[in-house]
C-alpha cells in the first residue's frame, strides 16, 4: 500500500521560504508524477505543481516565479520550496501520487494526510 | 486561464440520485476526474478518466463527460456520501480544480 507523508515547519515568517518534503513508502517513484496541492482554510483545492519521475516539472503559473519542486529518487522523496511567502500562502499542503492517461488524464490516487503551514510573524 | 465551474451546494434525500456538475469550455475533449473530501480528511479519488472507478469506490458513483459539462452521479445516495466534491481537468500544462460542491444528504 502506497503511503505519502508530508513533513516540514508548520510556521513560516512572511518573506521567508516554505520548504516541505514528501516521503513515499510502499511503492516506487518510477512511472508517476508527484504533485503538491494546497487548500487554504475553508477554501477549495489549488494545484501547485508536479514533477515527473524523470525530473520534468509543471508549475501553477501564478506561483512559478517563487516555486521549485525537486525529486530525490534515492530516498523516495520529493520536495516543495516556495519563496517569499505571504499570509496568502497559509494553507494545508498535500502531496500526492499522480498518474497520466493520454495527454489530459491526470488524476491523483494516493494523497498524504496534509500539513498545515501558517505564514505569520 | 482555464476555469471549471461547480455549483457551491447540492442537496439530496437519502436513497435518491445526486448529480454534481462541472462545466468548462470544451470540457468533453479533456479527461475529468472527481475527488471526494470529508471534513478534516484528504481528498479521495472517486472517478478518473471521466467514467472509471478506482478500486474500492462503490458502484453507486459514476461519471460522464460531454461537450462542456462533466457530471458525477451518486445513485442511492447514503449519509456517508455527504462531503465536498471537486472536479479536476488538465489544460495548457496546468491542473485545474473546480471550486467544489458541498453535497448535503438530508
Amino acid at each position: 500500500q502506497v503511503q505519502l507523508q508530508e513533513s516540514g515547519p508548520g510556521l513560516v515568517k512572511p518573506s521567508e521560504t516554505l520548504s516541505l518534503t514528501c516521503t513515499v513508502s510502499g511503492g516506487s517513484i518510477s512511472g508517476y508524477f508527484w504533485s503538491w496541492i494546497r487548500q487554504p482554510p475553508g477554501k477549495g483545492l489549488e494545484w501547485i505543481g508536479h514533477i515527473y519521475y524523470s525530473g520534468s516539472t509543471d508549475y501553477n503559473s501564478s506561483l512559478k516565479s517563487r516555486l521549485t519542486i525537486s525529486l530525490a529518487t534515492s530516498t523516495n522523496q520529493f520536495s516543495l520550496t516556495l519563496r517569499s511567502v505571504t499570509a496568502a500562502d497559509t494553507a494545508v499542503y498535500y502531496c500526492a501520487r499522480t498518474s497520466r492517461a493520454g495527454n489530459t488524464g491526470y488524476s491523483s490516487d494516493y494523497w498524504g494526510q496534509g500539513t498545515l503551514v501558517t505564514v505569520s510573524s | 486561464s482555464y476555469e471549471l465551474t461547480q455549483a457551491p451546494s447540492v442537496s439530496v434525500s437519502p436513497g435518491q440520485t445526486a448529480s454534481i456538475t462541472c462545466s468548462g469550455d470544451k470540457l468533453g475533449s479533456k479527461y475529468v476526474c472527481w475527488y471526494q473530501q470529508k471534513p478534516g480528511q484528504s481528498p479521495v479519488l472517486v472517478i478518473y478518466q471521466d467514467t472509471k472507478r478506482p478500486s474500492g469506490i462503490p458502484e453507486r458513483f459514476s461519471g460522464s463527460n460531454s461537450k462542456n459539462t462533466a457530471t458525477l452521479t451518486i445513485s442511492g445516495t447514503q449519509a456517508m456520501d455527504e462531503a465536498d466534491y471537486y472536479c479536476q481537468a488538465w489544460d495548457s500544462s496546468t491542473v485545474v480544480f473546480g471550486g467544489g460542491t458541498k453535497l448535503t444528504v438530508l
